[in-house]
């Protein structure tokens, strides 16, 4: 079955942009829908976006503003990115595949800590 | 923040059976699929049940849920020390554009 892995840059500053790829394996990513997925340190689950096969996407609206997801084909990759970023982004961020309106399969996970 | 609420935890002794009450609105379960996340400590979440009732491959039928009105339950029966997890409820959620939303997570401890 389908494979993810997240990476990541690990920290971050505050004010400045989180990148974050998800390699997918195992599978096309064309074939799926997608989703990131975080949890900030002892908390609970926050979705934050998702990208579906058409290339529409739907967005926490709390992050809305600050976010953008994609998926690069050639690589088999999703993408995340969060602009402004602050301490209470600081979190575990997975990426996930939506299937039958839920997530299914999920990746191992990123550790983002936003700091100076 | 999240608009689907969890107790913060439940207990049962081995062999029993526990209950995880996840409440919602109209907008999130009382129109849309509920589904159910194990997270064991310090490892990934994972998908327990889905579409309300239904098990994905691999997960035992102790794991049961239902749904009624903007209320969702998981039950736990024959429960195991391995069990003891924090779960999650969530579903899509559509007041404004269509959104997921988890809910605030139930500590399940085995005594």
């Amino acid at each position: 079955q389908v494979q993810l892995q997240e990476a990541g840059p690990g920290l971050v500053k505050p004010s400045e942009i989180l990148s974050l790829t998800c390699n997918v394996s195992r599978d096309s990513i064309s074939s799926y829908h997608w989703s990131w997925i975080r949890q900030p340190p002892g908390k609970g689950l926050e979705w934050i976006a998702s990208i579906y096969s058409r290339g529409n996407t739907n967005f926490n609206p709390a992050l809305k503003s600050r976010v953008a997801i994609s998926v690069d084909t050639s690589k088999n990759q999703l993408s995340l990115r969060l602009i402004s970023v602050t301490a209470a982004d600081t979190a575990v961020y997975y990426c996930a595949k939506l299937t039958d309106d839920t997530f299914d399969i999920w990746g191992q996970g990123t550790m983002v800590t936003v700091s100076s | 923040q999240s608009v689907l609420m969890q107790p913060p935890s439940v207990s049962a002794a081995p062999g029993q059976k526990v209950t995880i009450a996840c409440s919602g609105s109209n907008s999130n379960i009382g129109n849309n699929y509920v589904s159910w996340f194990q997270q064991l400590p310090g490892t990934v979440p994972r998908l327990v049940i889905y579409d309300n009732h239904r098990r994905p491959s691999g997960i035992p039928d102790r794991f049961s849920g239902s749904k009624s009105g903007t209320s969702a339950t998981l039950a736990i029966s024959e429960l195991q020390t391995g069990d003891e997890a924090d779960y999650y409820c969530g579903s899509w959620d559509n007041s404004l554009r269509p959104s997921f939303v988890f809910g605030t997570g139930t500590k399940v401890i085995v005594l």
